[in-house]
């Protein structure tokens, strides 16, 4: 059956170090995969986005990577803040065209000043 | 303006009880989505829309059903709600005009259901 994994449930980085999450997947061909934040009590907001021919893409202090051989995607906070603080999301494509998302359980990440 | 609003943000009901979350959306976006959120089970997709005439289940569908009144507006509702449907539901729209290959999702705030 298809299975989304995102590695840690809970990550603690100390400020200014680089925060990596993992999301790995099983039984799926995604077109795309997808990150989202989290912050309690809210709905999630996009991030980022990566097809499936993208090896990285980045955006600000955020970069991504798709490895579809390996079936995983790392995402990176580099210099991490207090502010980054929250659960972040990785999501995939599915169904029929492709406009569906399968998301992950998702990791919460804690940026300790 | 919220671009994606959601009615009621809390509710406490009985077991039993008809219940309709509401969500309107202001971003002209085709497609919307229902999801729920239980701790350690992640999101996960109710039934989804890509326009007033098209409407799908999703993962776990069983004990729901919706209603897509317009365009901007789609209602899911519990029929007959029962304690284990106690989550936060989040609706989602997205826009077709973008293409396959993009699809972001625009969540609404959310709704905390609880089934006594």
């Amino acid at each position: 059956s298809q299975k989304i994994e995102q590695n840690s449930e809970a990550l603690n980085i100390q400020e200014g170090k680089t925060a990596t999450l993992t999301c790995n997947y099983t039984n799926y061909s995604p077109a795309y995969l997808q990150w989202y934040r989290q912050d309690p009590g809210r709905g999630p907001v996009f991030l980022l986005l990566i097809r499936e021919n993208e090896k990285e893409k980045r955006k600000e202090r955020l970069k991504v990577t798709f490895d579809t051989t390996l079936k995983q995607s790392l995402f990176h906070i580099t210099a991490s803040q207090p502010a980054d603080s929250a659960t972040y999301l990785c999501a995939l494509s599915s169904g029929a065209g492709s406009y569906q998302l399968t998301f992950g359980k998702g990791t919460k990440l804690s940026v300790i000043p | 303006d919220a671009d994606v609003t959601q009615t009621p943000r809390n509710r406490i009901t009985k077991t039993g009880k008809r219940i309709m979350l509401e969500c309107s959306q202001t971003k002209g976006h085709d497609r919307m989505y229902w999801y729920r959120q239980d701790p350690g089970l992640g999101l996960r997709l109710i039934y989804y829309s890509f326009d007033v005439k098209d409407i799908n289940k999703g993962e776990i569908s069983d004990g729901y059903s919706v209603s897509r009144q317009a365009q901007a507006k789609f209602s899911l509702s519990l029929e007959s709600a029962i304690p284990n449907q106690t989550a936060l539901y989040f609706c989602a729209t997205s826009d077709r005009a973008t293409g396959q290959g993009r699809n972001e999702q625009f969540f609404g705030p959310g709704t905390r259901l609880t089934v006594l």
